[in-house]
């Protein structure tokens, strides 16, 4: 059983640019999440995907936007970066039935400065 | 104010010690919660669930208070290598969604 993987797992950009992060989900798993967790603080809801739709968003401005392949891997998108994007960016994916959700599996994150 | 929240410490304690965590939340929709560990620069993994009744994973005690929106992490014994940082979580529902409190950084030292 493969866990989550995310790439890059480091990246450097400057204010105003764009950044696409990947993310493959554990196998059996239909469900990814995105997470932003800046240095000292918890992680904070981005947005999560099902079958390929935003399945729930936090409070996160629109120029954060993401993907969901029909393998339930994702891509978390972030335009115009700011100084503030900088964080550790972590995807976590889980099984999504009639039931409700198993335990989220985190990958080991995107690491992302701003300068 | 925050959805969660934790004393962010650090805690220092001696190997040996039992150490106590706290964490509260202000949502009463919240339907699960979990304690995580997350160690420096790594991805957050799951510690335990925190059922009502309590629950025990052996040196690791959870604690749910539903009616003070309560919830608490006991480690008895710490070990050197139970330093790390511990995220209190909750879930508004069954869909993946985790609401993170900020966490609370606990140092064991010899």
């Amino acid at each position: 059983e493969t866990g989550v993987t995310q790439s890059p797992t480091h990246l450097i950009k400057t204010r105003g640019q764009q950044v696409t992060l990947r993310c493959s989900s554990q196998s059996g798993h239909n469900t990814v999440s995105w997470y932003q967790q800046a240095l000292g603080q918890g992680p904070q809801f981005i947005f999560q995907y099902y079958r390929e739709e935003e399945n729930g968003r936090g409070n996160f401005p629109p120029r954060f936007s993401g993907l969901q392949f029909p393998n339930y891997s994702s891509e978390l998108n972030v335009n115009a970066l700011e100084l503030d994007d900088s964080a550790l960016y972590l995807c976590a994916s889980s099984f999504l039935g009639s039931s409700g959700a198993n335990v989220l599996t985190f990958g080991a994150g995107s690491r992302l400065t701003v300068l | 104010r925050k959805e969660v929240e934790q004393d962010p410490g650090p805690f220092n304690v001696p190997e040996g010690a039992t150490v106590a965590f706290n964490c509260t939340y202000s949502n009463s929709a919240s339907q699960s919660f979990f304690w995580y560990r997350q160690d420096c620069r790594k991805e957050p993994k799951l510690l335990m669930s925190v059922y009502s009744s309590g629950n025990e994973d052996g040196r690791f005690t959870a604690q749910l208070n539903r009616a003070s929106q309560y919830i608490s992490l006991l480690i008895r014994d710490s070990k050197l290598s139970d330093s790390a940082t511990y995220l209190c979580v909750g879930t508004l529902s069954n869909t993946g969604k985790l609401i993170f409190g900020q966490g609370t950084t606990l140092q064991v030292k010899p």
